[in-house]
This record gives structure tokens, sequence and C-alpha cells, in this order.
């Protein structure tokens, strides 16, 4: 099967830990990226990845760091949460045309 | 900036009336390229329509745009709705050269028997 895929689906945790999301794209295409969409829907970039370098890099906290170890897998690492960071964080990816982008189905994150 | 403007959250229709969408943009590049992302309920984004194409119309699963430059606009038309209609709808411009989506607040499309 080819697609986008995220784990883990659903994250609780608690003010000041650390978390790690990781994104894995199947179909072979050379650019990823995260998205955040938080609780009033609203979809923002976050980052890109084409074939492991940064390409886009918007004003996010500097808590956010992206980790790209080959082009078909991003992951993004949280330091010390805080609770605006509870949203839903999805990966995408699109070819080297970069017109269409395939999502994941999404990691929920909830931050107590 | 580059941005998208959705001026509506929500639209509530009735089953078979004609469904239209708003939706503007704003970039100095001449070329944008459009597109429209449908998010269903527990899902993610999937692209419904795209098009570069100045008045050209592009359709989709009875869904269809026309980029009109002239008024920055690319509007979401169908002519009867469904009730597997009802989702989120996204409008979205491309960032020429970066491969970034900029997102509209997005538009609730709600279909009533």
């Amino acid at each position: 099967e080819t697609a986008v895929f995220q784990t883990p689906n659903y994250h609780v945790t608690q003010v000041g830990n650390e978390v790690s999301f990781n994104c894995k794209q199947t179909l072979g295409h050379d650019t990823m990226y995260w998205y955040k969409q938080d609780s009033k829907k609203l979809l923002k970039i976050m980052f890109s990845y084409n074939n492991k370098q940064l390409i886009v890099n918007e004003t996010v906290p500097r808590r956010f760091s992206p980790q790209s170890s080959d082009k078909a897998h991003l992951n993004l690492r949280i330091k010390s949460v805080e609770p605006e960071d509870s949203a839903v964080y999805l990966c995408a990816s699109s070819d080297r045309n970069q017109d269409t982008q395939y999502f994941g189905p999404g990691t929920r994150l909830l931050v107590l | 900036g580059d941005s998208v403007t959705q001026t509506e959250g929500l639209v509530t229709l009735t089953e078979g009336l004609p469904v239209m969408l708003n939706c503007t943009y704003q970039t100095i590049y001449s070329n944008p390229f459009l597109f429209w992302y449908v998010q269903h309920l527990n899902e993610s984004p999937r692209l419904l329509l795209k098009s570069f194409t100045d008045n050209k119309r592009t359709e989709h699963q009875g869904f269809h745009a026309t980029l009109h430059k002239s008024s920055s606009s690319f509007h979401l038309q169908k002519s009867s709705a469904q009730l597997s209609d009802s989702a989120l709808y996204y409008c979205a411009l491309m960032v020429y050269n970066q491969g970034k989506l900029i997102f509209g607040q997005g538009t609730k499309l709600s279909i009533k028997p």
C-alpha cells in the first residue's frame, strides 16, 4: 500500500514534556511537509523538506524541530510542549512537480 | 504576503440546491496555482481540484472551479448538492518555488435532507 503514514494517532501529555511524531511516505515523493490544524480548523504550514533538505521553515516556536533521515521520513519533535500546541499535526508529501499534496491521517496532540 | 480568503465559515444547504463556496487570493506572483481540498469528518484533507490556467474551468467529482486572475478568485461550485458533500472545504494557494500551500480559513459545508 502506498500512502502517507503517521504515528502515533493520538498523544496526551503534560505541559513541559517532550514529544515526537513520525511520518513515513511510500509514494516515492521528494518533498514532505508538516502542517498544524488547530481547534478552529485553521491549517498552516510549519516545515517542508525536499530530499532531506529543509526548504520551508515558517515562523514557529523554537521548541519545534523537524528531522529527516531520508526523503521518505520526516519526524517532528516538540521540546517542552505548551497548551497551545494542542492540535492535529498533519504530514504530507508531494512529487517533484510539487503540485498535489497527499496528507497522512494526522497525529492529534492534547497538552494538559 | 500571500494569502487566501474564504468568506463563509459555514454554508448550510438543502440537498439538491446548487453549491458555491467563495475563494479569493492575494499574491505577487503572476502565475498562481490554486487548489481546493476537501476534508470529511475524521479524515485528512485530499485534493478535489487544482488549476493554474486563467479562465479555464476545471472539474472533478461533480465540482467545478475557474481561476479568474482578473478578480483573483477561484470559487468552487456544484450544480446539485448531495448529503455526502458535507465536509470542510479549503481553498489553497501554492507559493511559487517552495511548494508550500497557503490555506484559507476553510468553509464547512453542511447539506440537509
